[in-house]
Order: structure tokens, then C-alpha cells, then sequence
């Protein structure tokens, strides 16, 4: 168990719909990560929030959207689902830094499977 | 841009002997950082070992070591004396000074009693 805790575990919707996605970071931690790994796209990396501010961005639609709150939980909201959008979301908490990069190890927690119909 | 490269889709290793897992990338960093997750059959994703680009060093977690060569541009993981728990899909992944994140495409690898 890495501490990382993601609801709900499944998700089963229909094209069109919105969906949010919700993970706790380990305590104590800071960044937390998130991630979509689909058959065809493999693991990428969408979005990085620390302390509540986005910090890096990576191949996130623009129909996809996250925060961070005050106490470091965060939320991805997936908009205008398409049947791509099917995939398991990934959420990872770092310890992180204030300085310009973390170069703390990440922890996954274990993911929301998401179908869109 | 940054790429991960696992040129091997599957491996299959006896049980108690040594496998090595293939990882190539490409940057034009020179301060970055490598690592190797598993992910078995629950979809977890567990961090097996880091290593820092700016060490020499390769990295060693018991039976799990890595090879390091920063000129070369390889990060190949050896796991020594296999077991059959050490069965999953093996991410190589490269993170930038930027914090952005890139995975390879993983190795599943099985392990034949």
C-alpha cells in the first residue's frame, strides 16, 4: 500500500458526460501527479500540482482540468468524454520542493478505471 | 524532446536466475533523473529504483541494480535470483530538470517456475 488513495476505483459513463476524479496524497506530501494509461498511448503524463499550484504540464487535453486544494487533495475533471477518454487514471504524491524541480521519488496509488461508453 | 525507449515488449527468465531489462533515452539535459516502476497484475504502480543522473554510482535496491550509462544514454535494470512475485510490466521513465515525466512503452516480464 504507497499511502495514495483514489476514488472511485471504476467509473463507467457515457460519451458526452463529466466525470471527477479524486486522490489523496500520501501525508506529508506535497506534488501530487497525475497520469492516464491506455492500451494504445501507454503511460503519460498529464498534469503536476505542489502546494496547490500547477507546477508542470504535460499531454493533458484542454477538455481536462485539475486542482489542487488546501489540503493537498486533488481533483481531475474530465470534460466532453469521448470514447478515447477510456483509459486508467493514475494519481502519484511526491514529498516535492519549493525549488525548481522535486527530485523526490513518486508514490502511485491504484488507479480509476474509467469507461466511456 | 525527450523519449523512453524499452526495445522489449516481453522477457521470460527462469526462476532464481538473472534478467536484464533494456532502457534507452534521449535528452539534451544533463541534470535529470531515471527510474524503474513495476506494475503487476493489480495495475499498482510500485517504484523498484531511482538513480540520479549526476551520480556515477549505479543504483543497487537488494536484487535489484541498474546500469548506467549516461554517454550511451542507457538505464538497463538486471534482477538478480528472480522470483515468481518479480512477474509484472517494468516502466522505464526519465524526468526532466522540469519535472516533466516520460515514460517507456514497458517490459512484461514473465517467470517460468
Amino acid at each position: 500500500d504507497s499511502g495514495v488513495t483514489q476514488t472511485p476505483k471504476h467509473l463507467i459513463t457515457a460519451t458526452g458526460q463529466r466525470v471527477t476524479l479524486r486522490c489523496s496524497p500520501r501525508s506529508g506530501d506535497l506534488s501530487v501527479y497525475w497520469y492516464q494509461q491506455s492500451l494504445d498511448q501507454g503511460l503519460q503524463f498529464l498534469i503536476q500540482y505542489y502546494n496547490g499550484e500547477e507546477r508542470a504540464k504535460g499531454n493533458i487535453l484542454e477538455r481536462f482540468s485539475a486542482q489542487q486544494f488546501p489540503d493537498l487533495h486533488s481533483e481531475l475533471n474530465l470534460s466532453s468524454l469521448e470514447l478515447g477518454d477510456s483509459a486508467l487514471y493514475f494519481c502519484a504524491s511526491s514529498v516535492g520542493t519549493s525549488g525548481e524541480a522535486s527530485t523526490d521519488t513518486q508514490y502511485f496509488g491504484p488507479g480509476t478505471r474509467l469507461t466511456v461508453l | 524532446a525527450q523519449t523512453v525507449t524499452q526495445s522489449q515488449p516481453e522477457m521470460s527468465v527462469q526462476e532464481a536466475e538473472t534478467v536484464t531489462l533494456s532502457c534507452t533515452y534521449d535528452t539534451s539535459e544533463s541534470d535529470y533523473y531515471l527510474f524503474w516502476y513495476k506494475q503487476p497484475p493489480s495495475r499498482q504502480m510500485i517504484l523498484v529504483i531511482r538513480q540520479e543522473a549526476y551520480k556515477q554510482q549505479n543504483a543497487t535496491e537488494n536484487r535489484f541494480s541498474v546500469n548506467f550509462q549516461k554517454a550511451a544514454k542507457s538505464f538497463s535494470l538486471k534482477i538478480s535470483d528472480s522470483q515468481l512475485g518479480d512477474a509484472a510490466m517494468y516502466f522505464c521513465a526519465y524526468r526532466s530538470p522540469e519535472d516533466k515525466i516520460i515514460f517507456g512503452k514497458g517490459t512484461r516480464l514473465h517467470i517460468l517456475p
